[in-house]
């Protein structure tokens, strides 16, 4: 059982240029977020879906965009990468009517 | 939301009970106690939530004080893969606190040989 996938796992852009991370879960579960992680900090709110087809903006949305077009797939998306952007990158997913979130193992990505 | 206070750091040794407090004075009365923690470059892991009560669990034990406005997760007996920055994060249950989940600096726990 797999659980939740990221990929990539590290990526190094340049200013400017535009990635997809795609986040995938094998669980059925209705719920995924993603976060990102920066040096000595904790975990911040970027999106979240609540169901196939839904998102909502979490605490840090700007210059992010995500969509949930199948329930086991989330994918965060970079217009316009920016070295504000560097940062490490979890997704997790959570089943309804349960408390705990599942982690992916994350996405190291450097823009340069 | 509620603010928390944890130390940035503990220590402590194998196979020795570890006792992380959480300080939450600003909790509501509706708000459950979420602890996760965070091993080494990897993402974090569901440990124990609780409400009111003393809840336990295969990973920890989970204590609230009366007033609620502490907890202390307890790991029975410590091991070196216990090794981890511990997240106490109190918020609404359900739907609306999932989506709430903040993550502080929480406490970086080690555990020596």
């Amino acid at each position: 059982n797999a659980g939740v996938t990221q990929t990539p796992k590290f990526r190094v852009l340049k200013t400017g240029q535009s990635m997809t991370l795609l986040c995938a879960q094998d669980m059925n579960h209705e719920y995924m977020y993603w976060y990102r992680q920066d040096p000595g900090m904790g975990l911040r709110l970027i999106h979240y879906s609540v169901g196939e087809g839904t998102t909502a903006k979490g605490e840090v949305p700007d210059g992010y965009n995500v969509s949930r077009l199948k329930k086991q797939n989330f994918l965060l998306g970079l217009e316009s990468a920016a070295p504000s952007q560097t940062s490490v990158y979890f997704c997790a997913s959570r089943a309804s009517g349960r408390i705990g979130l599942f982690f992916g193992e994350g996405s190291r990505l450097t823009v340069l | 939301d509620a603010k928390t206070t944890q130390p940035n750091s503990m220590e402590s040794n194998e196979e020795e009970p570890v006792h992380l407090p959480c300080n939450h004075s600003t909790i509501s009365g509706t708000d459950y106690i979420h602890w996760y923690r965070q091993l080494p470059s990897q993402g974090p892991e569901y440990v124990i939530h609780g409400l009111t009560s003393n809840v336990n669990n295969r990973m920890a034990s989970l204590a609230i004080a009366e007033d609620r406005k502490s907890s202390t997760l307890i790991l029975h007996r410590a091991t070196l893969r216990d090794a981890a920055v511990y997240y106490c994060i109190p918020t609404e249950g359900g739907i609306q606190g999932a989506q709430k989940l903040v993550f502080g600096q929480g406490t970086r726990l080690t555990i020596n040989p």
